[in-house]
């Protein structure tokens, strides 16, 4: 158990729809990354937070957003979904920003099928 | 950009086998290497990482090496188990003074070792 939590587990929805993504980082993290997995993307860094601000920002379509809230848990909305948006979404978190081999701890991940 | 490429898989090996997944990277200035690991149904998990030139990581009886000069992160382990068998993700980040830590990854290669 990496101590990164992420709800829920499975989401299954139709195109068009509009989805939230919850992340809960370790205790005590402050830096909060999404990444995506897809079969034919493989995984991609989306977007990170640092603290409540955003730090950088991947190959994330303008369909998504993200923020990260005092309590440091972070959502990643989806909207206007496409099945190509189908993936396995992934939190993790660190406790700084950056630095020379700076470890991330990985939640268990969403899976998003868009039917 | 940055970029890692991994060779293709799936890699299938008999148990205590020796083992070899290459990797290789594209990047300016000296980033910092991992290897991560991902079993069935879980997230992302950090095998081994070096960060400099010609350090060597090692856990749970994998090494890779850093090399600067062949820009390679080969994982090896002489004795594979069946317990070994997940997918293997070789993964920089950049060394850039504005290096935010993000992870970018190689596409992936599925290890199966059979008994």
């Amino acid at each position: 158990d990496s101590g990164v939590t992420q709800t829920p587990k499975h989401l299954i929805t139709a195109t068009g729809q509009r989805v939230t993504l919850r992340c809960s980082p370790r205790s005590g993290d402050l830096s909060v990354y999404w990444y995506q997995q897809s079969l034919d993307q493989g995984l991609q860094f989306l977007i990170q937070y640092y603290n409540g601000e955003e730090r950088a920002k991947g190959n994330i379509l303008e369909r998504f957003s993200a923020q990260q809230f005092p309590d440091l848990h972070s959502e990643l909305n989806l909207s206007s979904l496409e099945l190509g948006d189908s993936a396995l979404y992934f939190c993790a978190s660190s406790v700084v920003v950056g630095g020379r081999g700076n470890e991330q701890f990985f939640g268990p991940g969403t899976r998003l099928t868009v039917l | 950009g940055d970029s890692v490429t991994q060779m293709e898989g799936p890699v299938t090996l008999s148990e205590e086998a020796c083992l070899t997944i290459n990797c290789t990277y594209t990047a300016t200035g000296y980033p910092s290497l991992f290897w991560y690991v991902q079993y069935p149904g879980e997230g992302l998990q950090l095998l081994l990482k070096a960060t400099k030139a010609d350090d060597k990581g090692s856990n749970k009886g994998f090494e890779a090496t850093y090399r600067k000069e062949t820009t390679s992160f080969h994982l090896e382990k002489g004795s594979v188990q069946v317990s070994d068998s997940a997918v293997y993700f070789c993964a920089l980040s950049g060394q850039a003074s504005s290096n935010t830590g993000k992870l970018i990854f190689g596409q992936g290669t599925t290890l199966q070792v059979k008994p």
